[in-house]
Order: structure tokens, then sequence, then C-alpha cells
């Protein structure tokens, strides 16, 4: 089946600095992918949705300038964290709509921790 | 605006019990509706899903069927394993929006031996 990837799977930062999270779609081509963040026993927060060579469309109260999403391919999609600080901590999930069945497939996900 | 509720957890089972984790739906027009599966440190994947009015989804054993006039996804199986902990997620995708999911807050299944 098809098969998302994201990088890193866990990161470790100092606060001020920025975190990079790539996700691949690794055996289809994505028209569309999402960025999610779940906050621990809490269900997913949709961040924003990007469409391969267009802005990022963020949903309210997601800071775009602090979240930069780059949506660069049909396989390929980063979150940029930028200026880190502690209340970023959180786990990160990237999904990209497509492939044969037009379905949404999930990354594993990536854990962030800004010390 | 559409939204999901699903049963607070956690639900705690003995193996081979029956289950069943409520999901109900408020939506425009006539969405998808699907569950989502997370085990423990995994990626989110699909467990799930029907498109119209009487369709039942099925997969690994469980199953939930669209049930629009009382505007519910309910999650059964008929015994679970120990295998089967996780947390599952109810969503529906409105054609209204851009394939935007919905979610419901996630119900943590602990299946005890």
């Amino acid at each position: 089946g098809a098969v998302v990837s994201q990088h890193p799977s866990w990161v470790i930062c100092k606060s001020g600095t920025s975190v990079k999270i790539e996700c691949r779609s690794l055996d289809f081509q994505a028209t569309t992918m999402f960025w999610y963040r779940q906050f621990p026993k809490q269900s997913l927060m949709l961040m924003a949705t990007s469409n391969e060579g267009s802005k990022a469309t963020y949903e309210q109260g997601v800071e775009k300038d602090k979240f930069l999403i780059n949506h660069a391919s049909l396989t390929l999609s980063t979150l940029t964290v930028t200026s880190a600080h502690p209340e970023d901590s959180s786990f990160y999930i990237c999904s990209a709509r497509g492939g044969s069945l037009d379905t949404q497939y999930f990354g594993p996900g990536t854990r962030l921790t800004v010390l | 605006g559409d939204s999901v509720t699903q049963m607070e957890g956690p639900v705690t089972l003995s193996e081979e019990a029956f289950l069943t984790i409520n999901c109900t739906y408020t939506a425009t027009g006539y969405p998808s509706l699907f569950w989502y599966v997370q085990y423990p440190g995994e990626g989110l994947q699909l467990l799930l899903k029907a498109t119209k009015a009487d369709d039942k989804g099925s997969n690994k054993g469980f199953e939930a069927t669209y049930r629009k006039e009382t505007t519910s996804f309910h999650l059964e199986k008929g015994s679970v394993q120990v295998s089967d902990s996780a947390v599952y997620f109810c969503a529906l995708r409105s054609p209204d929006s851009n394939y935007q999911l919905i979610w419901g807050a996630g119900t943590k299944l602990i299946i005890k031996p």
C-alpha cells in the first residue's frame, strides 16, 4: 500500500532554534499534503493544507510565520518550526492525499521536544 | 460546523470480549466516514471507511455501518485481542471542504489477556 515517511522521527532542540521536518510520499504523487499536531491525550489538530506549487492554507490560530510549510514537489512537503519554544513541543504528523484510491495516508509522526 | 463525537476512553476489556466504540457526527451534506487506528509508537492507519448511508466498512474483524438516521458510525468487533490495543479515531470528510478530515478526540482501547 501507499507509504508516507517522515524525517526525523524525533528531534530535541534548544529554545530559539529552528527545526525542519520532512514528509515524503514514497510510491505515489500527493496532490495535497496536510500537517497535523497532536497534543497528549487529544485528537489531531489540523495546522495547514498545502497543494504542490502553491502557498499553504493555514487554519485559524496557526502562525504562518512560525510554522513554515513548503510543498516543493508532488512527493515532498516540509514543515519548519522557526524559533522553537518549549510550548511547541508536540507530535507532528503529516499526511498525503493521492494514489489510485485517492485516500489520505499518514506518516508515522515526528516527536519534537524543545528544551 | 461539522464535528465528530466519540466515546471517551480509556476502554478496558478482556481478551475475546465484544467491542463497541461509539461515534456520532454532525455534518451538512453527505460526508464520508472513517475509522483510523494508531498502534503504540506508530502512525495513523486507515482501518475502514464508508462513503454513503447504509454502507458497512470492515477490516481485520472490525465493522462499522454508516447510519444516516442516527448520524452514527459505531465501531464493533466480536472478539478483541491484545494486539487490538491502540487508539481509535473516528473521522469524517465533508464534501464541502477540501478533503479536510474532521476528527474525533480518539478512544484508547486497552485489551487485557
